[in-house]
């Protein structure tokens, strides 16, 4: 069935580097739009970083520009996103998101992996 | 960035009741919205998508109306399963935005 599933998240110390992957399958990955979303503890959703479905083209929000990298390898299915210069602000749980395509938005989540930043 | 406003913040009702929950953008989206379900320790979950259309798979009790700066989320008869947290999110614009969340509670 179609499905993403996160990995790579933990506890690091501030200014340290991070990467997450989102493995996906049962859909044809490479046809696909991906994101990041991510969540704070007990906070609401926001949007991180985008990447088209070629990997062409990406964008991010203005809290990780700069030091966050969105990238997908269409060979292993597999999208990325390589954080550096953490902060405790970047403390949340990050979700690998589906573009529907067309009129649609998120379609399919993953379930989250928790990143905390702290010393 | 776009911002959007969800009201109310919490709400509480009770199995069959009708309710309601409003977003507004601080500018025209378009019909460019969506709607979100969540349960605690889940991932969202699609409901509507360009503001009115309803994601496949989801409930028709579930419906949404807008366009421009004004939308709604209505559920005609709440079940049991729909006590959740619903988020708005405008795709019109990057960057992508999301409301700061309704909480659906048992009265």
């Amino acid at each position: 069935q179609v499905q993403v599933v996160e990995s790579g998240g933990g506890v690091v110390q501030p200014g340290r580097s991070l990467r997450l992957s989102c493995a996906t399958s049962g859909f044809p990955f490479s046809s696909y739009t991906m994101h990041w979303v991510r969540q704070a503890p007990g906070k609401g959703l926001e949007w991180v970083a985008v990447i088209s479905y070629d990997g062409t083209n990406k964008d991010y929000s203005d809290s990780v520009r700069g030091r966050f990298t969105i990238s997908r390898d269409k060979s292993k299915n597999t999208l990325y996103l390589q954080m550096s210069s953490l902060r405790p602000e970047d403390t949340a749980v990050y979700y690998c998101a589906r573009w529907g395509g067309g009129p649609s938005s998120f379609d399919i989540w993953g379930q989250g992996t928790m990143v905390t930043v702290s010393s | 960035d776009i911002q959007l406003t969800q009201s109310p913040s919490t709400l509480s009702a009770s199995i069959r009741d009708r309710v309601t929950i409003t977003c507004r953008a601080s500018q025209s989206v378009s019909r460019w919205l969506a709607w979100y379900q969540q349960k605690p320790g889940k991932a969202p979950k699609l409901l509507i998508y360009k503001a009115s259309s309803l994601e496949s798979g989801v409930p028709p009790r579930f419906s949404g109306s807008g366009s421009g700066t004004e939308f709604t989320l209505t559920i005609s008869s709440l079940q049991p399963d729909d006590f959740a947290t619903y988020y708005c999110q405008q795709y019109n614009t990057y960057p992508y935005t999301f409301g700061q969340g309704t909480k659906l509670e048992i009265k």
